[in-house]
């Protein structure tokens, strides 16, 4: 079964320091990839997508993730992080379609520290 | 993308009651899927809201528990029946929409569950 995975359930940087939150997923068959963005008491907000174009993809609040076919991996990233990007990240994966079939990884959950 | 809104934001229930959770969106869409997301935990399906028709349930969920309406393009509701505390999770609807060459779920505020 297709699977995604999200290493570190929680992450905790610096303010200003490098954000990297890590995505791999399993497939032979490139996946549409997701990034949401949860925060406190939020619903689920799309922070960026992959969809075979270009590989390295930038979405909102300075967050970018880079495709890499050959390590199976979207990991998400953001040179400096903000006090704001405190919250819980998940990423999701799709195989085109319709159908609802996204599949979520269990979450990282970012913690900022001034 | 597409504005949402659930109704209600938040609940606290008592077991064996239910509850009817609305989800509105701003245009019309063909797809509309409900999610559960209990404490601490990913995303789950459970079901997807067809218009028209009756909902597809994923494994693990049924109609008589999670009764779900799609009386037209842009509105849906999901009753959580005879509630027990392992109901109390937050509830997302999302909707998909053709955007920049892929299908893309946008998600509700969410409506969160507790119940006593």
């Amino acid at each position: 079964a297709q699977s995604v995975t999200q290493l570190g359930s929680h992450v905790s940087v610096s303010e200003g320091a490098l954000v990297l939150l890590r995505c791999n997923y399993s497939s032979s068959v490139p996946p549409y990839l997701f990034w949401y963005v949860q925060y406190p008491n939020q619903g689920l907000q799309l922070l960026l997508k992959y969809t075979s174009a270009a590989t390295l993809v930038k979405g909102i609040n300075g967050f970018e993730a880079e495709f890499k076919k050959s390590e199976t991996s979207f990991h998400l990233t953001k040179p400096s992080a903000h006090m704001s990007d405190a919250a819980e990240y998940f990423c999701a994966v799709s195989y085109g379609g319709s159908q609802g079939n996204l599949i979520f990884g269990k979450g990282t959950k970012l913690s900022v520290k001034p | 993308s597409a504005v949402i809104s659930q109704k209600p934001s938040r609940d606290i229930c008592q077991r064996g009651t239910s509850l009817t959770i609305q989800c509105q969106v701003d245009s019309q869409v063909t797809m509309m899927f409900w999610y559960r997301q209990q404490p601490g935990q990913s995303l789950t399906l459970i079901a997807t809201a067809n218009q028209g028709s009756e909902a597809t349930y994923e494994s693990g969920f049924v109609i008589d528990k999670f009764p779900i309406s799609r009386p037209n393009l842009t509105f849906s509701t999901l009753t959580v029946s005879n509630m027990s505390p392992e109901d109390s999770s937050i509830y997302l609807c999302s909707v998909e929409t053709l955007s920049g060459g892929a299908e893309t779920q946008y998600f509700g505020p969410g409506t969160r569950l507790l119940v006593l």
